[in-house]
């Protein structure tokens, strides 16, 4: 039982360069979540989705697309990427009704 | 704007001792509470969830929720040098409102 797993653990892109943070859960969860960590802001929500089909903004979307592709999977797209989405990018899941989050270990992303 | 309040600390406890972290919300409706650790270039560790007024002991840790005061502690007993990590409040139900987190040492 891995639990949630994320894709790359590290990345470095040049302004204006796209890619997609991939994430999934082997749980059964149905809520799934992408959270950014930066030093002194703390954890924000970009986007959430609360069932296989939804997608739902959070408090940060902006420059950031999301894909409920499955239960399993939820992946996190950066169009054209610019420094100030230099972070530390986690996803996480939850089951049903309980709303208790566990997190993946994490992309650290530096956009240059 | 929902806000989730913390000391950012360093909060420094000898071992052995009652380590207490402190956390106050401002969304009144919340009702879910949680507590995560987080280890310096590691992600956060989901340690407590209360939902209702009162206690809630696990171990070592003991998590306190006062709605009326909107106030949520976490009081870790016997603190020990693995303790030593910053300590995350959330606060909320489908995405998670969290505070910046205090960072506790615990001191051999």
């Amino acid at each position: 039982n891995a639990g949630v797993t994320q894709t790359p653990k590290f990345q470095v892109l040049k302004t204006g360069q796209s890619m997609t943070l991939q994430c999934a859960q082997d749980m059964n969860h149905n809520s799934m979540y992408w959270y950014r960590q930066d030093p002194g802001m703390g954890l924000r929500l970009i986007y959430y989705s609360a069932s296989e089909g939804t997608t739902d903004k959070g408090e940060v979307p902006n420059g950031y697309n999301v894909s409920r592709l499955n239960k399993r999977e939820f992946s996190l797209r950066l169009e054209s990427a610019a420094p100030s989405q230099t972070s530390v990018y986690f996803c996480a899941s939850s089951a049903p009704g309980l709303y208790e989050q566990y997190f993946g270990p994490g992309t650290r992303l530096t956009v240059t | 704007q929902k806000e989730v309040e913390q000391n950012s600390g360093p909060l420094s406890v000898p071992e052995g001792a009652i380590a207490s972290l402190n956390c106050t919300y401002s969304d009144r409706g919340s009702q879910s509470f949680f507590w995560y650790r987080q280890y310096s270039g590691k992600s956060p560790e989901l340690i407590m969830s209360i939902y209702s007024n009162g206690d809630k002991e696990d171990g070592r840790f003991t998590a306190q929720l006062n709605k009326a005061s909107q106030y949520v502690s976490l009081l870790i007993r016997d603190s020990q040098p693995s303790d030593s990590a910053t300590y995350l409040c959330a606060v909320g139900a489908d995405g998670l409102t969290f505070g910046k987190g205090t960072h506790l040492i615990i001191q051999p």
